[in-house]
């Protein structure tokens, strides 16, 4: 199994612009997150869904939106790109809210120019 | 506020020798902890976990501690060898089981 996909796996975005990260993960997992990652930082929570249909705002959401349609996918949306949002972002899911293990996609390494 | 705590600078140690790496935290009473490993370019990966109620977790040359008395929880890497070379990182669940993330420590192994 392929596990948590992400594309792409790297952009550069000029400040002002949209952007639409895509997630997808085939483990039927029913909760997944988005994270973004910065140097000296620990992981930041953006957003998760506990569920397909339900979705919820973590740590740093602002900038940020999520949609959760299905099981198997979660995109999350920059709407107008600024460059604080220069960042890696990582996908993850796990079986359960709250359950033990998150599996981590690929990430995707974003410049907002 | 709320922090977790692992050490920033770089932990050298040679092939064969044991690597310890501390997590701290405050203001937090986890229901667990737990620790991942992340190569550059790549998401992390999930090593271990250990509950509140738990002194101790082993798994192969990996054992990790936790006191919730010092709030510190270590993360041991015995018999080094250089393919163990990554950052490691921890992890806690807060009250809503969302994970809090240290920034992580990274673990160089010399042959």
């Amino acid at each position: 199994t392929a596990g948590i996909t992400q594309a792409p796996t790297s952009q550069i975005l000029a400040a002002g612009r949209s952007m639409t990260l895509r997630c997808t993960q085939d483990m039927r997992h029913n909760a997944m997150y988005w994270y973004r990652q910065d140097l000296g930082l620990g992981l930041r929570l953006i957003h998760y869904s506990n569920t397909a249909g339900t979705t919820g705002k973590g740590e740093v959401p602002d900038g940020y939106s999520v949609s959760r349609a299905n099981t198997d996918d979660f995109p999350l949306t920059l709407a107008s790109a600024v460059p604080s949002q220069t960042s890696v972002y990582f996908c993850a899911s796990s079986e359960i809210h709250g359950s033990d293990t998150q599996y981590f996609g690929p990430g995707t390494r974003l410049t907002v120019l | 506020s709320q922090k977790i705590e692992q050490n920033s600078e770089a932990l050298n140690i040679q092939e064969g020798k044991t690597a310890t790496l501390t997590c701290n935290y405050t203001n937090y009473s986890p229901a667990y902890l737990q620790w991942y490993r992340q190569d550059p370019g790549r998401g992390p990966v999930f090593l271990l976990l250990i509950r509140e109620n738990e002194k101790e977790k082993r798994k192969e040359r990996l054992k990790v501690t936790f006191d919730t008395t010092l709030k510190q929880s270590l993360f041991h890497i015995t018999a080094s060898q250089p393919a163990d070379s990554a950052t490691y990182l921890c992890a806690l669940a807060d009250s809503n089981y969302q994970l809090i993330w240290g920034a992580g420590t990274k673990l160089i192994i010399k042959p």
